[in-house]
């Protein structure tokens, strides 16, 4: 069964600074992972999807790597803004079977940004 | 605009009164999931569904019920609600291939007495 860990649990940093988040997951058979966003309250936004053949996905000042053999992810975003604070979710969906369509989040990395 | 949407947003109800929390895409995708959110628990899928009249089993199944009459259309069951169901539930969306993300709608919060 696919697990997947986020580290650290929750993040404080001040604004400026450059910061990374760790996803990690047990099962390398995976068809994408994706990062998103949840502001308190609200629902999940989709802020960048890997299929399993690149390496990295890029929007603005985010970066998401992925390297499948090893079973991690890292999202990096670059000089944190106080809007940057939220909940920051990883995902993974199988490779095939009739285990496509399921998708398994990790719990999540709170982050905190402070002007 | 593409959006996913779900209602009610909030409900309170009271143990065995029978619900429905419907989802609604206007993006014609296939795929349609519906997840519960809990603390220490994090997001937890219920059901999904490759495309119309085709529907499957996520980690978390007992106790609900979904049906996909229309691709548009989502709509999640819960026959006698118990309180052990209270929780936060998101749906989602997406194309059936994968190689888009999913769009999630904003949460029912829904607490069960």
């Amino acid at each position: 069964k696919q697990e997947v860990t986020q580290i650290p649990a929750a993040l404080s940093v001040p604004e400026g600074e450059n910061l990374v988040l760790n996803c990690s997951f047990t099962d390398s058979a995976i068809y994408n992972l994706q990062w998103f966003r949840q502001d308190p309250g609200k629902g999940l936004t989709s802020l960048l999807l890997i299929q399993s053949s690149q390496r990295e996905q890029t929007s603005g000042r985010l970066n998401a790597s992925l390297d499948k053999s090893s079973g991690r992810s890292t999202l990096y975003i670059a000089a944190s803004q106080p809007g940057d604070s939220a909940t920051y979710l990883c995902a993974v969906r199988p490779a095939g079977g009739t285990s496509y369509g399921k998708l398994t989040f990790g719990q999540g990395t709170i982050l905190t940004v402070h002007p | 605009e593409a959006q996913v949407t779900q209602n009610p947003r909030y409900l309170i109800t009271v143990t065995g009164k029978k619900l429905t929390v419907t989802c609604s895409q206007n993006m014609n995708h296939e795929y349609m999931s519906w997840y519960r959110q809990d603390p220490g628990l994090g997001l937890r899928q219920i059901y999904y569904s490759m495309n119309v009249e085709v529907t499957d089993k996520g980690d978390v199944p007992e106790g609900y019920k979904v049906s996909r009459k229309e691709k548009r259309n989502f709509p999640l069951i819960l026959e006698s609600p118990s309180p052990n169901q209270t929780s936060l539930y998101f749906c989602a969306s997406s194309t059936f291939q994968g190689h888009q993300p999913q769009h999630f709608g904003d949460g029912t919060r829904l607490s069960i007495l």
